[in-house]
């Protein structure tokens, strides 16, 4: 059974460039999702794919967008960096979106934006 | 509001001594809760859910409705315990997990 990984491990970027991170899911599994991981603080839900659709957004701005492929992989892309987005980007995912199922996350993608 | 509150930044003890991580939410509907902790150098990963009311590596944690608080509670600390331990609720309707600050557990020889 594979885990879930992420690509980049690192990214360097300068404010108002864009940005694209990728997610493989573990296999068998149909939903992802993203969250944002400051300095010290506990991760936050940016948004979920379920079976390539969006299945519920956290409290981010527009120019955090997503996709998930048919294979289940998915992508997060954010816009218009801004010095605020430097983070740890965490995928998680879970066989499907009910109580219940477990999110399972990758190693994350620590984004710096300069 | 849906809220999970760690009230700890840093807990300290000493090799064999009883740990407590404290964990506080807030819910409307019915809680499901979790524990995930990392390691050094090491992903997320899950510790423990209160639906499944497993033991693992010793620690349990129980849900209390009454005090809507799920502590995570181990009777003897050992070395390799020390991580960063985050509580967190699943939101039934999104399905989005929400998370506490976090917690780092030191234990010192």
């Amino acid at each position: 059974e594979t885990g879930v990984t992420q690509s980049p491990t690192h990214l360097i970027k300068t404010r108002g460039q864009q940005v694209t991170l990728r997610c493989s899911s573990q296999s068998g599994h149909n939903t992802v999702s993203w969250y944002q991981q400051a300095l010290g603080q506990g991760p936050q839900f940016i948004f979920q794919y379920y079976r390539e659709e969006e299945n519920g957004r956290g409290n981010f701005p527009p120019r955090f967008s997503g996709l998930q492929f048919p294979n289940y992989s998915s992508e997060l892309n954010v816009n218009a960096l801004e010095l605020d987005d430097s983070a740890l980007y965490l995928c998680a995912s879970s066989l499907g979106t009910g109580i219940g199922e477990t999110q399972y996350f990758g190693p994350g993608t620590r984004l710096l934006v300069l | 509001a849906q809220r999970v509150t760690q009230p700890e930044k840093l807990l300290s003890v000493f090799k064999g001594a009883p740990v407590e991580l404290k964990c506080n939410y807030s819910y409307s509907g019915s809680p499901e809760l979790f524990w995930y902790v990392q390691y050094s150098r090491q992903r997320l990963q899950l510790l423990l859910r209160h639906i499944s009311r497993e033991s693992i590596k010793g620690f349990t944690a129980d849900l209390n409705k009454g005090e809507t608080s799920f502590h995570l509670k181990k009777p003897f600390a050992q070395e390799e315990d020390s991580a960063m331990y985050y509580c967190a609720l699943l939101s039934s309707n999104t399905g989005k997990l929400i998370f506490g600050q976090g917690t780092t557990l030191q234990v010192k020889p």
